[in-house]
């Protein structure tokens, strides 16, 4: 069964650390573009991140240079580090496959993971 | 990256059709065909019902279509069902490898 399984949430005071981790099943994350999107309480989807098959990231300006994406093969997970945290980083973050059929789609989700940052 | 916008609610009464419009710039929508569309129900992850502008994967009932003019995506139920009761999202690659999400559209199934 194809299946993405967020870990590593948590409650985190400002301007700390975090790691979330996405581990994948059913299929290689090696192969497939892989990216992150968040949703704030009660608002929209933002996307995030995404790694390419080759291993190319790219970020949203909201997060870049903060954030970082990547993935081991072995494992089969794909990570988001997270620093220097904000309130406004406070969110549902959900891992995302790519679908093989199109350019730029996600046909498989995780159940979230909730990263709370506050004092 | 401004969100793509959505009306924030549309309904109907099973048996109708819906239209949400999603709008963006030749930036995003007017600029690509990699539109994609999203239903969400409470307290579950998205699930893809459209890609690229107009096809649906395995799955998705044909009463979920597809398009775009200009700046404009659309979306229509057709057969509005009472499990089409959610939140819907349009998502468009917006260029140099990021993309945008919409709003956000409720649909209420009267």
């Amino acid at each position: 069964e194809v299946q993405l399984v967020e870990s590593g949430g948590g409650l985190i005071q400002p301007g700390e650390s975090l790691r979330l981790s996405c581990a994948a099943s059913g299929f290689t994350v090696s192969g497939n573009y892989m990216s992150w999107v968040r949703q704030a309480p009660g608002k929209g989807l933002e996307w995030v991140s995404i790694i390419y098959s080759a291993g190319d990231t790219y970020y949203a300006d909201s997060v870049k240079g903060r954030f970082t994406i990547s993935r081991d093969n072995s494992k089969n997970t794909v990570y988001l580090q997270m620093k220097s945290l904000r309130a406004e980083d406070t969110a549902v973050y959900y891992c995302t496959k790519g679908y093989s059929l199109s350019h730029d789609a996600f046909d498989i989700w995780g159940q979230g993971t909730m990263v709370t940052v506050s004092s | 990256q401004s969100a793509l916008t959505q009306p924030r609610s549309v309904s109907g009464s099973p048996g109708q059709s819906v239209t949400i419009s999603c709008t963006g710039t030749s930036s995003d929508v007017g600029g690509y065909n990699y539109v994609s569309w999203y239903q969400q129900h409470p307290s579950k992850a998205p699930k893809l019902m459209i890609y690229d502008v107009s096809k649906r994967p395995s799955g998705v009932p044909d009463r979920f279509s597809g398009s775009k003019s200009g700046n404009t995506a659309s979306l229509t139920i057709s057969g509005l069902q009472a499990e089409d009761e959610a939140d819907y999202y349009c998502c468009s690659y917006a260029g140099t490898y990021t993309r945008v999400f919409g709003t956000g559209t409720k649909v209420t199934v009267l």
